[in-house]
């Protein structure tokens, strides 16, 4: 069965960082794209980025570009969102999200979400 | 990267057929046959019921179906069910590869 599991969420001020994790288990972690997607409260899905399995090539959103790193490290089955420079925009319900194949084609299994706020 | 069109409700009674709309670009929706549509419960994660325009997961009742005509894809319920009332949402990947999402539709069942 395929578990994702996000932590490091909460509150931070604007301009701060936080470092968000996703850890992984039921499947071969390595082999498959994984995604971070965010969910603004009672908004819609934004996509947030990417990174490949089996190479690790990353992709951003333009909202984030620049301020938000995605790695992983699939000695760990973990993948990370570093967030930096954060704006009151950014909060969110950040969710963990697997697809379905080793470059990105869609989502097939999502996390339970961890919420990051940004306020002074 | 724009935000894929979607109606903010629909509506249907117990036992009727409702199709969702997704409308895109030739850089998303029309361009390729990665389309998925989710469903999100109040307080929960999205839950994957259609990928690659038409197919169902395992374990995805039949009633759902999808289908994509040029820009814009559709999601069919038949014989809703109470269970159905939920959000759902488009995605489909773009041309520069990422990821866009429809705004959401709101499904209520009378």
């Amino acid at each position: 069965e395929v578990q994702l599991l996000e932590s490091g969420g909460g509150l931070v001020q604007p301009g701060g960082s936080l470092r968000l994790s996703c850890a992984a288990s039921g499947f071969s972690f390595s082999s498959y794209a994984m995604s971070w997607v965010r969910q603004a409260p009672g908004k819609g899905l934004e996509w947030v980025s990417v990174i490949t399995g089996n190479g690790g090539t990353t992709y951003y959103a333009d909202s984030v570009k620049g301020r938000f790193t995605i790695s992983r490290d699939d000695s760990k089955n973990t993948l990370y969102l570093q967030m930096n420079s954060l704006r009151a925009e950014d909060t969110a319900v950040y969710y963990c999200a697997k697809d379905r194949a080793q470059q990105l084609v869609g989502i097939g299994y999502w996390g339970q979400g961890t919420l990051v706020t940004v306020s002074s | 990267q724009s935000a894929l069109t979607q109606p903010a409700s629909v509506s249907g009674s117990p036992g009727q057929s409702i199709t969702i709309s997704c409308t895109g670009t030739s850089s998303d929706v029309g361009g390729y046959n990665y389309v998925s549509w989710y469903q999100q419960h109040p307080g929960k994660a999205p839950k994957l019921m259609i990928f690659d325009v038409s197919n169902r997961p395992s374990g995805v009742s039949n009633r759902f179906s999808g289908s994509k005509s040029g820009n814009t894809a559709s999601l069919t319920i038949s014989g809703l069910q109470a269970e159905d009332e939920a959000d759902y949402f488009c995605s489909s990947y773009t041309s520069t590869i990422t990821v866009v999402f429809g705004g959401g539709t709101k499904l209520t069942v009378l």
